[in-house]
């Protein structure tokens, strides 16, 4: 499986962001696409996913009513729209597969969003 | 704040034992849910390195092992390496309301 993520963003605060994962290779296969950011020298954080499978979304709670998370089958992508940003959501963005174990075994290339005025 | 706590940096010479140590608590570890170990080097994204506790995916050297007791888990890596100098995260599943999948605050590994 390779997951490949949309580009750069360059966002001023207050606005949305909409980043996209496209899969291919063995996609009938992918249980659930997790999205995890990395605020720049910090650490890996859990947003978000959404269960192919069941056709439905689950949040961390401190991203719940900012974070939306959508998919596409026709296109086999995953979107994560992150909204009302703020200087802190500056980061990479990483879309993985989700297994049915929990461990995330394939991850997107990442996509940086800076939020910035 | 993450709610797995790991030690943010060890160190050894190339061909030491290091090990990675991975702190929960009853909602996570403790609750019996699966450890995952990824590394990532830097500049790239994370690579899964242990899943389930103790397995290794296809392609991960042997040197990389993992293992589970009661609310914590640890990573150890044999024969280090200078390729091997990179952040490493654990990460599990959590029940309580903070989350559901939660990563470790990561630690870098240091090859003398």
């Amino acid at each position: 499986v390779q997951l490949v993520q949309s580009g750069v963003e360059v966002k001023k605060p207050g606005s949305s962001v909409k980043v996209s994962c496209k899969a291919s290779g063995g996609t009938f296969n992918i249980y659930a696409i997790s999205w995890v950011r990395q605020a720049p020298g910090q650490g890996l954080e859990w947003m978000g996913g959404f269960m192919l499978t069941y056709g439905t979304a689950n949040y961390a709670q401190k991203f719940q009513g900012r974070v939306t998370i959508t998919a596409d089958e026709s296109t086999s992508t995953v979107y994560m729209e992150l909204s009302s940003l703020r200087s802190e959501d500056t980061a990479v963005y990483y879309c993985a597969t989700l297994t049915d174990v929990g461990s995330m075994d394939h991850w997107g290339q990442g996509t940086l969003v800076t939020v910035s005025s | 704040h993450s709610v797995l706590t790991q030690p943010p940096s060890v160190s050894g010479a190339p061909g030491q034992r290091v090990t990675i140590s991975c702190t929960g608590n009853s909602s996570n570890i403790g609750a019996g849910y699966d450890v995952h170990w990824y590394q990532q080097l830097p500049g790239t994204a994370p690579k899964l390195l242990i899943y389930g506790d103790t397995n290794r995916p296809s392609g991960v050297p042997d040197r990389f092992s993992g293992s589970e007791s009661g609310t914590s888990a640890s990573l150890a890596i044999t024969g280090l390496q200078a390729e091997d100098e990179a952040d490493y995260y654990c990460q599990s599943y959590d029940h309580s309301l903070s989350g559901r999948y939660v990563f470790g605050t990561g630690t870098k590994v240091i090859v003398l």
